[in-house]
């Protein structure tokens, strides 16, 4: 079946770049997302790559797609404790939905 | 520019006792789905529907049941809610079409606690 994996926790210090892993087994996977979850709050759609693409930069976020190793990857340059949430990575098959990661608690540091 | 409006915001049920949860969306989107989010689980699809008059099964989809009457309107029944039903529900929905990406459009949550 589908399966997303993501780390549980990142910690990184104000000022530095935060990369946050996921890896999927779906390889018919079309579209592959990115969303934040702030504490309370609902799901606000970070960014979004399509299977045929290899990176995808905007502003301070680059998505790397290596579609071989069926890993994927959030890059938020110069992270700021605004940036301080949950990231969840998700895949698309088909019409039945997203397939998301458990998340990612991304902590900044002072 | 409503997109996904879930009612009500929050609930408190005892066990035992049913309730229907609202998803309207104003997008004339043709999949709908509901999603449960528990502490280190992520989200898990409950149900879903591709169309008006058509519902199916998602991962988690035990204790829960779902219609479809209108396009616009995706309701998410617990029919004897059980502690084990406590979570955060969240509704989406998703346009579809050929050589064009649609997005998933998220609605705010309905956060739910069965005591």
């Amino acid at each position: 079946g589908e399966d997303v994996e993501q780390s549980l926790f990142l910690s990184v210090r104000e000022g530095d770049s935060s990369v946050i892993n996921c890896t999927y087994t779906d390889s018919s996977s079309t579209y592959l997302y990115w969303y934040k979850q702030e504490p309370g709050a609902g799901l606000q759609l970070l960014t979004y790559i399509f299977s045929n693409m290899d990176m995808k930069q905007d502003q301070r976020l680059t998505v790397l797609l290596n579609k071989k190793d069926k890993h994927l990857s959030l890059r938020i340059a110069d992270t700021q404790t605004g940036d301080s949430a949950i990231y969840f990575c998700a895949e698309r098959g088909g019409a039945d939905g997203l397939t998301f990661g458990k998340g990612t608690h991304l902590i900044i540091q002072p | 520019n409503a997109g996904v409006t879930q009612t009500p915001k929050f609930r408190v049920l005892k066990t035992g006792q049913s309730m229907t949860l609202l998803c309207a969306q104003d997008m004339n989107h043709e999949y709908m789905y509901w999603y449960r989010q528990d502490p280190g689980m992520g989200l898990r699809l409950i149900h879903y529907s591709v169309g008006e008059g058509t519902t199916a099964k998602g991962e988690v989809p035990d204790g829960y049941n779902v219609s479809r009457l209108k396009k616009q309107n995706f309701l998410l029944g617990l029919e004897s809610a059980a502690p084990s039903q406590t979570s955060v529900y969240f509704c989406a929905s998703r346009g579809t079409g050929s050589g064009v990406y649609y997005g998933y459009t998220f609605g705010s949550g309905t956060r739910l606690t069965v005591v």
